[in-house]
């Protein structure tokens, strides 16, 4: 079974200092993985897939298979980062679970002026 | 701009009344979803539809059902209220059959709350 795993519920940084969200995935196959952010009262929307290997706002993640890993990460955080932060997995396709995402529990990450 | 639409945003109701959430898309994407927001908890599948005529239940389906009246439409039920099912609700979208990824799109949520 895929299962996504964020250890942190809450992230508390100050403004220009690095952040780190982690987020440790389980798959037996070729994973897609994602970051969603989540601003207060808005939806959900995509901040990074693995797979285009871009930086958006300042964070980056890279997919660690020996790790099993997909930390997000930022050198400098600024305090409109704050937010809810989803990790999330898709499996490849032509599997059973194509099309559907599997999401962690979310980090909530706050940072301070 | 192609979107995902909810309806309502909010809503308020009583223990044992039926409720129903609609979801509207116009990205023309076959596929649509339905998840509820719990803090501490994330976001928690309870059903999905890959076109029309498919429907299947997500991790927590107990307690709701789905229509799917359209390829843009995926309607949310909820027969008889009860309070632990006060939460934020989102519908999403993808296309992985056209796009390759299994990115999805998601709306802005009905907050739901059940006395």
């Amino acid at each position: 079974a895929q299962r996504v795993t964020q250890p942190e519920k809450l992230l508390s940084v100050f403004k220009g200092a690095p952040v780190e969200l982690k987020c440790n995935y389980s798959y037996s196959g070729s994973p897609e993985l994602f970051w969603y952010v989540q601003y207060s009262r808005q939806r959900l929307q995509l901040l990074l897939r693995h797979i285009s290997r871009e930086s958006i706002k300042g964070f980056t993640a890279d997919l660690n298979k020996g790790e099993t890993s997909f930390h997000l990460k930022k050198p400098f955080a600024q305090e409109e980062d704050s937010a809810m932060y989803y990790c999330a997995l898709g499996g490849n396709a032509g599997g059973t679970s194509y099309g559907k995402l599997t999401f962690g529990q979310g980090t909530i990450l706050t940072v301070h002026p | 701009d192609a979107d995902v639409t909810q309806t309502p945003r909010n809503r308020i109701t009583k223990t044992g009344k039926r409720i129903m959430l609609e979801c509207s898309q116009t990205k023309g994407h076959d596929r649509m979803y339905w998840y509820r927001q719990d803090p501490g908890l994330g976001l928690q599948l309870i059903y999905y539809s890959f076109d029309v005529k498919d429907i299947n239940k997500g991790e927590i389906s107990d307690g709701y059902s789905v229509s799917r009246q359209a390829q843009a439409k995926f309607s949310l039920s909820l027969e008889s209220a009860i309070p632990n099912q006060t939460a934020l609700y989102f519908c999403a979208t993808s296309d992985p059959g056209t796009s390759g990824t299994n990115e999805q799109f998601f709306g802005p949520g009905t907050r739901l709350t059940v006395l």
